[in-house]
């Protein structure tokens, strides 16, 4: 198990430019989301997803976008970069099973990819 | 307003003794709270989870405390090892604009020297 696999795990682009962040997990987790981690401060929820089809927005939505087409894909579009999204993002996915009273419990991240905006 | 506040300083420790990292809220009442590690370069990795109606929860030398009445949690290792040099998150469940989510502090750095 590869577990949750993102890439690139760096990436520069000029202010304007549109990318996507991939990420991909081979648990079967229903629940996969996005988070952005900057200096000082907690990781902040981008977008998450409960399943295939089924996306919503979190703390900090604006100026990404996201699809979950599949299970395992859980990709993060920046349509036009700005400095403010300089940051390093991470994907994360979980799952809701016996004992569990939520998928917000146990996360697992993958490496993260570190974005900066010139 | 609501918060999670750890402590943005380093803690510096001698191998060998117990770290203690504290994780305090305001404004929340957490059914659970978590606590991740985080090596640099690396995402975030589970370690304990511990639930409203539980005291202390136990994993090997890990040791987390919850007192829902001071609102805090508190994470301890004992017999620190230089490998348990990460950085630790705490991360407790809130409901807020609609959702439930994970809110996470920002991170306390625990450095064990040899």
């Amino acid at each position: 198990n590869a577990g949750v696999t993102q890439t690139p795990k760096f990436q520069v682009l000029k202010t304007g430019q549109s990318m996507t962040l991939q990420c991909a997990q081979d648990m079967n987790h229903e629940y996969m989301s996005w988070y952005r981690q900057d200096p000082g401060m907690g990781l902040r929820l981008i977008h998450y997803s409960v399943g295939a089809g089924i996306t919503d927005q979190g703390e900090v939505p604006n100026g990404y976008n996201v699809s979950r087409s599949t299970t395992e894909d859980f990709p993060l579009r920046l349509l036009s970069a700005a400095p403010s999204q300089t940051s390093v993002y991470f994907c994360a996915s979980s799952y809701l099973t016996e004992g569990l009273t939520s998928a917000n419990e146990k996360l697992f991240f993958g490496s993260g990819t570190q974005l900066s905006v010139l | 307003s609501q918060k999670i506040e750890q402590n943005s300083e380093a803690l510096n420790i001698q191998e060998g003794k117990t770290a203690t990292l504290t994780c305090n809220y305001t404004n929340y009442s957490p059914a659970y709270l978590q606590w991740y590690r985080q090596d640099p370069g690396r995402g975030p990795v589970f370690l304990l989870l511990i639930r409203e109606n539980e005291k202390e929860k136990r994993k090997e030398r890990l040791k987390v405390t919850f007192d829902t009445t001071l609102k805090q949690s508190l994470f301890h290792i004992t017999a620190s090892q230089p490998a348990d040099s990460a950085t630790y998150l705490c991360a407790l469940d809130g409901f807020s604009g609609g959702y439930n989510k994970l809110i996470f502090g920002a991170g306390t750095r625990l450095a064990v020297h040899p």
